[in-house]
């Protein structure tokens, strides 16, 4: 298994430009999110999903959007980067109710995209 | 929202010595995880802790969570240079549908 991928890994951005962040699991997990890291700071959680088309905000929504037509993939779109949006941002997923008890449920990172908007 | 605060939030040591990480919050939770992240890499998952006043050990690492679950404590005992990383703790709420709240993070860098 190759876990949760990401791609690309390294982006460079004008302000107002748009893209796709894109993030696939080939581990079956139902539950999937999309973080922000910002330098020498804990993750932010800026959307998340429970299973094929469902998706909700997280605590950092204002400036992306998601989708999630298939269990295995949850891109992330930036339609008009700002130098706010400058960070790295990782996608992880999680087995979800159908795993027991979800307090014992390890999320699975990616190794993450940087992303500098200029 | 839910607020964990992570102390300190830099730690250089030498090898060998030993030192002590704190996740505080002034919630309580339903569990809570430790994870560690190298550069340029995701977090990974040390432990899970669920119980109020539960510990556990893995190798020189100890996780302890607080009796009235708000907090928790990372214990490292002969820290090695192998131990540099930066170290998150993550807690889930009540009624959270599985979301994790992460603190802000405690760097760590131990020097031979």
């Amino acid at each position: 298994n190759a876990g949760v991928t990401q791609t690309p890994k390294f982006r460079i951005l004008k302000i107002g430009q748009s893209m796709t962040l894109q993030c696939t699991q080939d581990m079956n997990h139902n539950y999937m999110y999309w973080y922000r890291q910002d330098p020498g700071m804990g993750l932010k959680l800026i959307y998340y999903s429970v299973g094929a088309g469902i998706t909700d905000k997280g605590e950092v929504p204002n400036g992306y959007n998601v989708s999630r037509s298939t269990t295995e993939d949850f891109p992330l779109r930036l339609e008009l980067a700002a130098p706010s949006q400058t960070s790295v941002y990782f996608c992880a997923s999680t087995p979800g109710r159908t795993s027991g008890s979800l307090a014992y449920n390890e999320q699975f990172f990616g190794p993450g995209t940087r992303l500098t908007v200029l | 929202t839910q607020l964990l605060e992570q102390s300190p939030q830099f730690l250089s040591i030498q090898e060998g010595e030993n030192l002590t990480v704190y996740c505080n919050s002034s919630s309580v939770f339903s569990s809570l995880q430790w994870y560690r992240q190298e550069p340029g890499e995701g977090p990974v998952l040390l432990v899970t802790v669920v119980t109020g006043g539960e510990v556990k050990k893995l190798k020189r690492l100890t996780f302890q969570f607080g009796d009235a679950r708000k907090d928790s404590s990372l214990h490292i005992t002969a820290a090695q240079p192998g131990d540099t990383g930066l170290y998150l703790c993550a807690a889930h709420g009540y009624n959270a549908g599985n979301m994790l709240t992460f603190g802000g993070g405690t760097r760590l860098m131990v020097k031979p």
